[in-house]
């Protein structure tokens, strides 16, 4: 499984976009790139996945350059309940998810 | 559609002790995965059941058991407990079905805590 890197913490205002990047240098042909959203006493809950280029949903887009060694989640517009942990994931076999720490994100008024 | 429920939400157990949890899958979902989540941590995969039999197998000692119904439900089952056995458990369907992308559905979680 690919290893990923992102950073610990980010801190935002409300109505401002947040964007956060993970490395993933070794990632594999067949892999996509999957993020999910964690709050506190929760378990984790699928944001979004791509494998190239760019995706976006109701929740979130996500940037994955043509090397796909990075990728970047951006949640626009965030507000207070978009205080979480993201995770992003690489590689999941067989849905055997590996998560790293994560990125504490807090949404400030 | 109900989602994936987990039981009992909070646990108390003494060292030693053995304890239960249990998992119902989200409807149409035949593939259950354990995960233990300390304080701080992202979770970490304990097991996965497939057709009532152990499909994948994490880096977690034999105390750490499972099993899974005909009807897709699953029990994890931790024995001899130690106070490093206090996490969140989170139990995950999914379904089977295609390759290479997954979207996996998560519960609320069982906190365990021993003292």
């Amino acid at each position: 499984l690919a290893k990923t890197t992102q950073p610990i913490s980010m801190d935002s205002y409300e109505g401002q976009e947040v964007n956060i990047t993970c490395s993933h240098n070794n990632i594999a042909t067949n892999d996509y790139i999957t993020w999910y959203q964690q709050f506190p006493s929760q378990g984790p809950r699928f944001i979004i996945q791509g494998y190239k280029t760019k995706v976006t949903n109701e929740v979130a887009s996500l940037f994955i350059p043509a090397d796909r060694k990075s990728s970047t989640l951006s949640l626009p517009r965030v507000s207070l309940s978009d205080t979480a942990v993201y995770y992003c994931l690489v590689g999941v076999n067989d849905y055997k998810l590996s998560f790293g720490a994560g990125t504490t994100v807090t949404v400030r008024a | 559609d109900a989602g994936v429920t987990q039981s009992p939400t909070h646990l108390i157990k003494t060292r030693g002790q053995q304890v239960t949890l249990r998992c119902s899958p989200k409807s149409g979902h035949d593939t259950v995965s354990w995960y233990q989540q300390a304080l701080g941590q992202g979770p970490q995969f304990i097991f996965q059941y497939y057709e009532e039999e152990e499909r994948q197998r994490g880096n977690f000692p034999d105390r750490f058991s499972g099993h899974q119904f005909p009807n897709y439900s699953s029990e994890l089952n931790v024995n001899a407990l130690l106070l490093g056995d206090s996490a969140l458990y989170l139990c995950a369907s999914s379904d089977t079905g295609g390759s290479g992308s997954t979207e996996a559905f998560f519960g609320q979680g069982t906190r365990l805590t021993v003292v």
